[in-house]
C-alpha cells in the first residue's frame, strides 16, 4: 500500500524568508510524486509534479521541489515567500502500475506572516 | 476548458433524505475520481472511474453510497439516506491516460452538511 506522511501539521514563516514544507512517501517501484495547495472553500489545485528525471522540479508561483529517492522524500520549497503563499498544502503519490487514484498526506497549513 | 464543474456548491440536507452530488469533467479526460474531505480523516479516495467504468470503489464507506458515470461528461454520487456523519467536503477530480499528463484536476467541491 502507498502511503504520504507530512509531518508538520502547520509551517511558520516571515514573509520573504525561505519556506520549506516536508513530505515523505511510501510505495512500490517509482514513484509519481505531487504537490496541490487548496485555499480556503476552494478545490484543490496542482503545483508541480515530480515523474522522472531531474530531482528538482520547478512548478507554479515559485515553488519548487526536490526529490530525493534514497530518503523518500519529496518536500516542497520556496526562496522567498510571500503572504499569499498561506493555504493548506497536499502532497501525493501514486506508483507507476496501473492503479491511477492518488494518496495524498495530511495536509500542511503553511502561515506567512507579514 | 472551464475545469472539473460540481453542482451543488453547497448542500443541506436532513438526515435520512436522498443526496445527490453531481460532477462534470474536464473534455477529453478519461479518468473521474471521488474524494472526500473531513478534518478528522483528511481526503479519501471513494471511488474512481476509467472510462466511465468503476475501477475501484473499496473507499465507499457503506451501502448507502453509490456512485455512476452514465457518460463521458458527468457522474453522480449519492447517499442514500444521508447521516450527519457524512457531513464533509465531496470532491471530483479528472485526469487523462498518456504520457507525463498524470495530475488529476480538481473541481470546486460540494459542501454537505447533514442536519
Amino acid at each position: 500500500a502507498q502511503s504520504v506522511a507530512q509531518p508538520e501539521d502547520q509551517v511558520n514563516v516571515a514573509e520573504g524568508n525561505p519556506l520549506t514544507v516536508k513530505c515523505t512517501y511510501s510505495v512500490s517501484g517509482n514513484p509519481y510524486l505531487f504537490w496541490y495547495v487548496q485555499y480556503p472553500n476552494r478545490g484543490l489545485q496542482f503545483l508541480l509534479k515530480y515523474i522522472t528525471g531531474d530531482n528538482l522540479v520547478k512548478g507554479s508561483y515559485g515553488f519548487e521541489a526536490e526529490f530525493n529517492k534514497s530518503q523518500t522524500s519529496f518536500h516542497l520549497k520556496k526562496p522567498s515567500a510571500l503572504v499569499s503563499d498561506s493555504a493548506l498544502y497536499f502532497c501525493a503519490v501514486r506508483d507507476h502500475t496501473g492503479r491511477r487514484a492518488l494518496t495524498f498526506g495530511s495536509g500542511t497549513r503553511l502561515q506567512v506572516q507579514p | 476548458d472551464a475545469g472539473v464543474i460540481q453542482s451543488p456548491r453547497h448542500e443541506v440536507t436532513e438526515m435520512g433524505q436522498e443526496v445527490t452530488l453531481r460532477c462534470k469533467p474536464i473534455s477529453g479526460h478519461d479518468y473521474l475520481f471521488w474524494y472526500r474531505q473531513t478534518m478528522m480523516r483528511g481526503l479519501e479516495l471513494l471511488i474512481y472511474f476509467n472510462n466511465n467504468v468503476p475501477i475501484d470503489d473499496s473507499g465507499m464507506p457503506e451501502d448507502r453510497f453509490s456512485a455512476k458515470m452514465p457518460n463521458a461528461s458527468f457522474s453522480t454520487l449519492k447517499i442514500q439516506p444521508s447521516e450527519p456523519r457524512d457531513s464533509a467536503v465531496y470532491f471530483c477530480a479528472s485526469s487523462r491516460t498518456g504520457g507525463q499528463n498524470t495530475e488529476a484536476f480538481f473541481g470546486q467541491g460540494t459542501r454537505l452538511t447533514v442536519v
